[in-house]
């Protein structure tokens, strides 16, 4: 069935610090892929998201793209802040509208 | 403030009780999905109803039932509870149905404790 599997955490860099938090998945079909971000005592919150191969989602510094070869969709960001600690979830919506999340991968900044 | 509210924000109760979670959606959105947060399995997705149907089902037990209402909230029923229950319950909702550019709105979360 489908699924996602991301990166385990937690992941600490310093401020400025380059993030990649990886999140390979398994679907038939053609899914649509997200990322989404939960802050602390929060719901989580649509960070960005691809509905093709080799499209680019983007979003306050973060972007992501559609890997189908690689069946792949990394979230990277250049230079993070200590504003970005957060729970980070890739998800997949498959057939019949079913969404699948990863186990989510927090990320911890310091300044 | 994504717009979704939930209640209660906390519920604590006994196994073998049975408690119902309410979720108002977005003004608009037609569609409410009901999510399960645990330690141990993450985010699992349970149901999505759209306009006051049953849509999309994930993995969700047969202690557990849902329903959308002609006003579009909905309510999640969890029966004969057990421990295991305890957990972080969001709900979702959107505006359409499968279009491509569905996105989803979160809400607060209802955490659970079954003692």
């Amino acid at each position: 069935g489908d699924s996602v599997t991301q990166m385990e955490g937690p992941v600490t860099l310093s401020e400025e610090a380059f993030l990649t938090i990886n999140c390979t998945y398994t679907a038939t079909g053609y899914p649509s892929l997200f990322w989404y971000v939960q802050y602390p005592g929060e719901g989580l919150q649509l960070l960005l998201k691809a509905t093709k191969a080799d499209d680019k989602g983007s979003n306050k510094g973060f972007e992501a793209t559609y890997r189908k070869e690689t069946t792949s969709f990394h979230l990277e960001k250049g230079s993070v802040q200590v504003s970005d600690s957060a729970v980070y979830f890739c998800a997949l919506r498959g057939n019949f509208n079913k969404f699948y999340f990863g186990s989510g991968t927090k990320l911890n900044v310091k300044p | 403030d994504s717009g979704v509210t939930q209640t209660p924000k906390h519920l604590i109760t006994a196994t073998g009780q049975r408690v119902t979670l309410r979720c108002s959606p977005r003004s608009g959105d037609l569609s409410v999905y009901w999510y399960q947060q645990s330690l141990d399995q993450g985010l699992q997705f349970l149901i999505q109803y759209y306009n006051g149907e049953e849509r999309a089902k994930g993995n969700i037990l047969e202690r557990f039932s849902a329903q959308q209402f002609p006003d579009l909230h909905s309510e999640l029923n969890l029966s004969s509870l057990e421990l295991g229950d305890s957990a972080l319950y969001f709900c979702a909702s959107s505006a359409l149905n499968q279009g491509i550019t569905d996105t989803q709105y979160f809400g607060p979360g209802t955490r659970l404790t079954v003692l």
